[in-house]
């Protein structure tokens, strides 16, 4: 079964340190998505991405995040100067129109 | 009010038991509605959409009410392996695709 894959697995960096996360969407799918957990929190819903363009952000996604599809294959999420609240897991997912979402094993951003 | 509400838990159960989870959600347009299953420091993942007649997979039983604005997830015959976090998950009209997430329900299912 074709899946959503996230890299690195687990990233420590040190405040006001840009850090870069790497998805591999599913092939075929339209809509690719990036979603944060803070620990013992929900997930959180950051920015969508369709026809190469940012489709809808939260109010989480602010002037330090960014996301690029740079290749036909990955989706990145880039924090410019991560701050100590960044610290969460988060998850890539990606999805046809108006179906459900597939997530990645997410990575576990450390900001120290 | 929160967009998509639920009871935190934990849901303490026996093995055997049967469970039921609740869940109310904000916008009466909302489009689509779903389960998902998270397991501790893991992704969500999909366990069943939920559909305006009422749908069953296995065990699990998901029913819709729109008029109530609610959604319920059945889970008969636990097993321990179903230990895990519940999400209510709603695709709310306008919202463009993205899933909105409820806080979810945690389970234990034990001996």
């Amino acid at each position: 079964e074709p899946e959503v894959t996230q890299t690195p697995s687990h990233q420590v960096t040190q405040m006001g340190q840009e850090v870069i996360l790497r998805c591999v969407p599913i092939s075929n799918h339209l809509y690719f998505y990036w979603y944060r957990q803070i620990l013992g929190q929900k997930v959180e819903f950051l920015v969508s991405f369709y026809n190469n363009e940012i489709s809808e952000k939260s109010e989480i996604f602010d002037d330090q995040f960014s996301v690029e599809r740079p290749d036909g294959s990955n989706f990145t999420l880039k924090i410019r100067s991560t701050k100590l609240e960044d610290s969460a897991m988060y998850f890539c997912a990606s999805s046809d129109p108006n179906s459900p979402l597939h997530f990645g094993n997410g990575t576990r951003l450390t900001v120290t | 009010r929160k967009e998509v509400e639920q009871d935190p838990g934990p849901f303490n159960v026996p093995e055997g038991a049967t469970v039921a989870f609740n869940c109310t959600y904000s916008n009466s347009a909302s489009q689509s509605f779903f389960w998902y299953r998270q397991d501790c420091r893991k992704e969500p993942k999909l366990l069943m959409s939920v559909y305006s007649s009422g749908n069953e997979d296995g065990r699990f039983t998901a029913q819709l009410n729109r008029a109530s604005q609610y959604i319920s997830l059945l889970i008969r015959d636990s097993k321990l392996s179903d230990s895990a976090t519940y999400l209510c998950v709603v695709r709310f009209t306008g919202g463009g695709n993205k899933l909105t997430f409820g806080t979810g329900t945690q389970l234990k299912v034990e001996l």
